[in-house]
């Protein structure tokens, strides 16, 4: 079974732009997760996808968005980049079927550098 | 706020039982224990969950106290592939406290 595949794995983009990260999810998976890495904040949680709803968000700004599609990928969008957005970007997909599938796999990243 | 602490780092001998604690006492009666481990740079991996009872996979044992405001993660045959960051995480299933929180974790470096 395949994994949870992000791309791109890589990206320079400059200050001010606007960049998509996309996720794919393990078959089956209708909840997916983003998360942002960053040496100074550790692991942060993004928001929550589930058949196309965003069911939870975490503290950051609405440059920051995200959507799912009917087949469970999901994309999350960075508008007017700023340096401090430079990070490993982490999609995570599980389950998400009451107490069942709850695990959460991740994907590699996408690591953005904004210039 | 991560809800769980964890000492920074620790050593363990290659083929040796690591023995990786983590506190939350302040845990609620539907939040699980998670644990994830971190390989530099790669996504975090799913090692183990639990409510109250020990679990065991074929990665790790998880043994949770009686009074689950304690656990330890049990990698039985340490390698040098396991040396990574160890990430202890409690969660709920529902509502909005269902996402992983992460903690600063544990930097787990197993010696040859």
């Amino acid at each position: 079974k395949a994994g949870v595949t992000q791309t791109p794995r890589y990206l320079i983009k400059t200050r001010g732009q606007q960049v998509t990260l996309s996720c794919s999810p393990i078959s089956g998976h209708r909840s997916v997760s983003w998360y942002q890495q960053t040496p100074g904040q550790g692991l942060q949680f993004l928001f929550e996808y589930f058949s196309e709803t965003q069911r939870n968000k975490g503290n950051f700004p609405g440059r920051f968005s995200g959507r799912q599609f009917s087949n469970s990928r999901s994309e999350m969008n960075v508008s007017t980049l700023e340096l401090g957005d430079s990070a490993l970007y982490l999609c995570a997909s599980s389950l998400a079927s009451g107490t069942q599938g709850t695990e959460a796999f991740f994907g590699q990243g996408t690591r953005l550098t904004v210039v | 706020d991560a809800k769980t602490t964890q000492p920074t780092s620790m050593d363990c001998a290659e083929g040796r039982a690591a023995n990786l604690p983590c506190n939350h006492s302040t845990i609620s009666g539907n939040e699980y224990v998670y644990w994830y481990r971190q390989i530099h740079s790669q996504g975090p991996q799913y090692i183990i969950h639990g409510l109250k009872n020990n679990e065991t996979n074929e990665m790790a044992s998880l043994i949770i106290t009686e009074d689950r405001k304690s656990s330890t993660l049990i990698l039985p045959h340490a390698t040098l592939r396991d040396t990574a960051v160890y990430y202890c995480i409690v969660r709920a299933l529902s509502g909005s406290a269902r996402q992983l929180t992460f903690g600063s974790g544990t930097q787990l470096t197993v010696l040859p």
